[in-house]
């Protein structure tokens, strides 16, 4: 596509139940990255895959998160157990890889905004 | 670790005025610095991207530089417009993987 899609757009769920939300980056584009934001702050980062591995998750707040990336293009954030704490907009980018002498600018999905009820 | 901070958090400007947000960061070990802008409810547009070798670039009415040695960079809005209010991000990459934003600027630009 032409840009970076996100679904769903919205998704409210009750505490306690899991949900997956979905990133479709720009074809061609080996990077892909989940950031999470509050309101009022600035997107905060989670992971970062190149191609199908998942290179730094070093930002997932703990065991409940979960990505895959597995054919290398659309990736799923999956959160278990949720907690009304998680609730914010679940942020997806993509960028072409610097490992291919890219500069790593990153293009943006509308984002899905979670509520955890 | 990297701490992003923008200044000031909030902007109020008529019509036509000419403006600085301003960008500093803790560690200059940077891969590049790119400034965004985000609409309410929506998500984050790419403005200007700063390699690191890099001391600004330009887009239109947009002029952004960047010091790394004083760990800041600036976003210049020429002629502002109502159309260019929005909240204003910088984004900072160490290596090519680990970015950290800032909490942004809301600007308003009044008619």
């Amino acid at each position: 596509g032409a840009g970076v899609s996100q679904t769903p757009s919205n998704k409210v769920t009750e505490k306690g139940k899991y949900v997956e939300l979905r990133c479709d980056p720009i074809s061609g584009h080996t990077a892909l990255y989940w950031y999470r934001q509050s309101l009022g702050q600035g997107p905060e980062f989670l992971i970062y895959f190149q191609g199908t591995g998942a290179a730094d998750d070093s930002g997932l707040p703990n065991d409940r998160f979960f990505a895959v990336r597995p054919e290398g293009s659309v990736s799923t954030l999956k959160i278990q157990r949720t907690e009304r704490g998680d609730s914010a907009v679940y942020l997806c980018a993509s960028s072409l890889s610097p490992l291919a002498g890219a500069n790593n600018e990153q293009f943006f999905g509308p984002g899905t905004r979670l509520t955890v009820l | 670790k990297q701490e992003v901070t923008q200044i000031p958090a909030a902007l109020s400007v008529p019509e036509g005025e000419n403006l600085v947000l301003n960008c500093s960061f803790t560690d200059s070990a940077i891969y590049n610095l790119q400034w965004f802008r985000q609409d309410p409810g929506k998500g984050l547009t790419s403005l200007l991207l700063i390699q690191s070798s890099q001391r600004e670039q330009t887009s239109g009415r947009l002029n952004a530089s960047l010091d790394k040695s004083s760990g800041r960079s600036t976003l210049y809005i020429a002629a502002s417009q109502p159309g260019d209010s929005a909240t204003y991000l910088c984004a900072v990459t160490r290596g090519y993987q680990k970015v950290t934003f800032g909490t942004g600027t809301k600007l308003q630009v009044i008619p």
